[in-house]
């Protein structure tokens, strides 16, 4: 079946230092990609909705100029932390979008900033 | 805009046994869709069901159906036959013609011997 592979899986990063996190989707095109934030024992909450070729659209209260998000291809989608501050540390998922609503999640990559 | 509510922050079956997980959402849409995702320790999310709102008939996969009931905007999941590997987070969610998934908070089962 349709798979997300998201890398790294985990990361740590000093603060002030900007961390890239990928997402390529295998064996399916994901037209959309979605970016989520989950912090422990709560809900994902989306952040961004990006789709090939265009400029991400951001949900409300997210930083566009701190969360940035490329989706080049049709199979790869980054999202890039920048200046990353403690308080960005959480668990971030991508999920992929093709046809007939299937959303394929990515395994998630757990960021630390110290 | 969309909401999905789950009021059962946490459940608890014994092994063997039938749980229901509940689920209400609000929509403006007459077109949507309808998931239940588990999330194991892993974090891994994971697709149990999916409902399209236009069929009238509740989706069932093996031992995991629902009850959709659109007037009253209700979808519960039922687990048959618990296992110990069903224990996870259950996330209810919604999509609409935007394709975004709205996430409800979520239900952690804890599955007994």
């Amino acid at each position: 079946g349709a798979v997300v592979s998201q890398h790294p899986s985990w990361v740590i990063c000093k603060s002030g230092t900007s961390v890239k996190i990928e997402c390529r989707s295998l064996d399916f095109q994901a037209t959309t990609m979605f970016w989520y934030r989950q912090f422990p024992k709560q809900s994902l909450m989306l952040m961004a909705t990006s789709n090939e070729g265009s400029k991400a659209t951001y949900e409300q209260g997210v930083e566009k100029d701190k969360f940035l998000i490329n989706h080049a291809s049709l199979t790869l989608s980054t999202l890039t932390v920048t200046s990353a501050h403690p308080e960005d540390s959480s668990f971030y998922i991508c999920s992929g979008a093709g046809d007939n609503y299937g959303y394929t999640f990515g395994s998630g990559t757990r960021l630390t900033v110290v | 805009a969309q909401t999905v509510t789950q009021s059962q922050p946490e459940m608890s079956v014994q092994e063997a046994e039938t749980v229901t997980l509940s689920c209400t959402y609000d929509t403006s849409e007459s077109d949507y869709y309808l998931f239940w995702y588990k999330q194991p320790p892993s974090r891994q999310m994971i697709l149990v069901i999916r409902q399209e709102a236009y069929k009238q008939q509740n989706a069932t996969e093996n031992r995991f159906s629902v009850n959709f009931q659109k007037a009253a905007k209700s979808f519960s999941l039922k687990i048959s036959d618990s296992q110990l590997g069903d224990a996870a987070m259950y996330f209810c969610a919604h999509t609409g013609t935007a394709s975004k998934l709205t996430f409800g908070t979520g239900t952690r089962l804890q599955v007994t011997l």
